[in-house]
This record gives C-alpha cells, structure tokens and sequence, in this order.
C-alpha cells in the first residue's frame, strides 16, 4: 500500500520561509494533500494538488509536485509564529479518495 | 455552515469498559470516516462509512466498529477497551460523491479518549 514520508521536525526564524518536505510511494496517488494541525485540534485542510499540475500557489502558501520523483513540498513564505503546528502530508489513488497520511512535521517559528 | 462536531471530547475509561463516540458531519456531507492518532503510529485509518454502509476499512481488530444514521451522523464503538487504544479519535466528513479527489475531508476536533 501507499507509504507518505515527512522529516519530523523543522524550526525556522520568524519571517523567513518554511520549506517542508514530503516523499511518497504509490505512483498512481493522484490527490496530493497537506493539512495542518495546532495543539488540542482536528486537522485543517491547507491545500491540495492534483497530480497533473507541477504547483499550486494560494497566498502564502506554495505546493510544488515532481511526480517523477514522488515528492511533494509545502512552501510558506513569510512564516509567523502563528504557523506552529503540525503538518501532514496526505495521498490518495484515484481508486479510493481514503488518504494515507504522513506522521507530520512539527514546525517550530521562534522568534 | 458548522464543521464536524464529535462529542464527547473527553473520554476517561477503564480496562475491558466499551466506549462509543459520536459525530456529527457537516450538512449535505454523506461520507464519514473515523481515524486513529497516536504519538506512535500516527494516523491510522479505521473505517469510513456513506448512506449507512461501511464502504471502506481500514486494518483494525473486530472490537472497532462503527455506523452511520440516515441523518449521516456516526457513531465509533470500541468494546473491550485496552491500554492501546487510548488517543485521539479523529472523525472526517465529505460530501462522498463521484468527484474522487476533490471530494476533501473536513476533520472535527476529535475526542481524546484515555483508558486506565
């Protein structure tokens, strides 16, 4: 079955820019998700990307997919310490929407 | 429009007790699926249920279960209950329909479930 893979933990300065960065396995994943997560929450929908498209742009938020390599990447530019939080990395098959996700990077903006 | 809603969110029990979670999915949504999160498996799959049928499962043993009402709220059942299955249990909705993909999950804030 899929695999999704993500680093655990990434700590950046305030304003800078959070690269967080995601492999997976199943190259028929077709649906490409990231979710965040704050502490005592449910996930929250983010973004997500089709396998067709390359990037995704929605405000500060930057989603580029290599699709030959299987790995997705999560862009936010100008992080602020609001943006602490867990974030998953999810995929799906075109056979079932279930996604598998990954076991989320903390990420930690100090100031 | 509300989001998911899971009650309680809450839950202390002990050893061999059963438990039953409820959840609420957003209007018009006919698709609910319930996950597992622990610090040391993350987050599993349990089951997902749409118009009252169990339409995809996840690798959990039989003392999981669930079912959807014709309103489409749910409800998880845990019988037994073991030390293991204290976490966060996580509901999801969506609208269920053909558009795979685009049919995105909305997730509740969970129910914190701790067993003693």
């Amino acid at each position: 079955g899929e695999d999704v893979e993500q680093s655990l933990f990434l700590s950046v300065r305030e304003g800078d820019s959070s690269v967080i960065n995601c492999t997976y396995t199943d190259s028929s994943s077709t649906y490409l998700y990231w979710y965040k997560q704050e502490p005592g929450a449910g996930l929250q929908l983010l973004t997500y990307i089709f396998s067709n498209m390359d990037m995704k742009q929605d405000q500060r938020l930057t989603v580029l997919l290599n699709k030959k390599d299987k790995h997705l990447s999560l862009r936010i530019a100008d992080t602020q310490t609001g943006d602490s939080a867990i974030y998953f990395c999810a995929a799906a098959s075109g056979g079932s929407y279930i996604p598998t996700f990954g076991r989320g990077t903390s990420l930690i903006v100090h100031p | 429009k509300a989001g998911v809603t899971q009650t309680p969110r809450y839950l202390i029990k002990t050893r061999g007790q059963q438990v039953t979670l409820s959840c609420s999915p957003i209007s018009g949504h006919r698709s609910v699926s319930w996950y597992q999160q622990t610090p040391g498996q993350g987050l599993q799959f349990l089951f997902e249920y749409f118009s009252e049928t169990q339409r995809n499962k996840g690798n959990f043993p039989g003392r999981f279960s669930g079912r959807q009402f014709s309103n489409s709220r749910s409800e998880m059942n845990v019988s037994t209950l073991e030390l293991g299955d204290s976490a966060l249990y996580l509901c999801a909705s969506s609208r269920g329909g053909p558009e795979v993909g685009t049919d995105t999950q909305y997730f509740g804030p969970g129910t914190r479930l701790t067993v003693l």
